[in-house]
């Protein structure tokens, strides 16, 4: 079964601080994992997208690494600021669908405190 | 910033009533979703579209419809709203890029059934 597993549920940290947030997965064919930010009440928005071959990917303060062989990826957030809280969700894409089929985690709840 | 819209952002309707929620991308994709998303819980696909006259349903039972009349609008229909309907709903639509599709959302709307 297709799933995408993602941890820690929820995340508080201070403004300033770094924080890891954990994915794994294990949908196959495995196409492409995706990190996206949800805002409260917003629709989700892409952050980085990195397909098998690529271990890391950087946009501004976010870093995320993926792992296909052990089938994990982290998001790496630095110097967090209070515009950083919001779901984060990690989102991996099936190689065999036509539809462009996404498995979604239920994502991490972070909070920057000031 | 996608251009995928949804309307309206907030609605608060009575058990028995009949509602459409409005979905349109002014992107040309061919291919829309129709997500349900409840709070700390992961997204889950009722609906889909591989384009114009094109409608299937998703891996979540749902006693809603759609329809595709034009390419950019896939609007999704209650007949008679229930307490049990009430979630958030996330209109998506994708383009194929690098090898793997990008899914672009709406801002969702939040449907409350009393």
């Amino acid at each position: 079964k297709n799933q995408v597993e993602q941890s820690p549920q929820s995340l508080i940290i201070l403004e300033g601080k770094n924080c890891t947030l954990q994915c794994n997965y294990t949908v196959s064919p495995f196409s492409n994992l995706r990190w996206y930010k949800q805002d409260t009440g917003r629709g989700p928005v892409s952050l980085t997208i990195m397909t098998f071959s690529e271990n890391t990917k950087s946009n501004r303060r976010y870093t995320a690494t993926l792992d296909a062989d052990t089938k994990q990826s982290s998001l790496h957030i630095t110097a967090s600021q209070l515009s950083d809280s919001a779901s984060y969700i990690c989102v991996v894409t099936d190689r065999g669908s036509t539809l462009g089929r996404l498995y979604f985690g239920r994502g991490t709840q972070l909070t920057v405190w000031p | 910033e996608a251009d995928i819209y949804q309307t309206p952002r907030y609605l608060v309707i009575g058990t028995g009533k009949k509602i459409t929620l409005e979905c349109s991308q002014t992107m040309g994709h061919d291919k829309m979703y129709w997500y349900q998303q409840d709070p700390g819980m992961e997204l889950h696909l009722i609906h889909y579209s591989y384009g114009v006259n094109s409608t299937e349903k998703g891996d979540l039972s749902s006693e809603s419809t759609v329809s595709r009349i034009r390419t950019e609008h896939f609007p999704l229909t209650l007949e008679s709203a229930r307490p049990s309907h009430t979630s958030q709903y996330l209109c998506a639509s994708s383009e194929l890029v690098g090898g793997g599709y990008e899914q672009y959302f709406g801002p969702g709307t939040r449907l409350t059934v009393t």
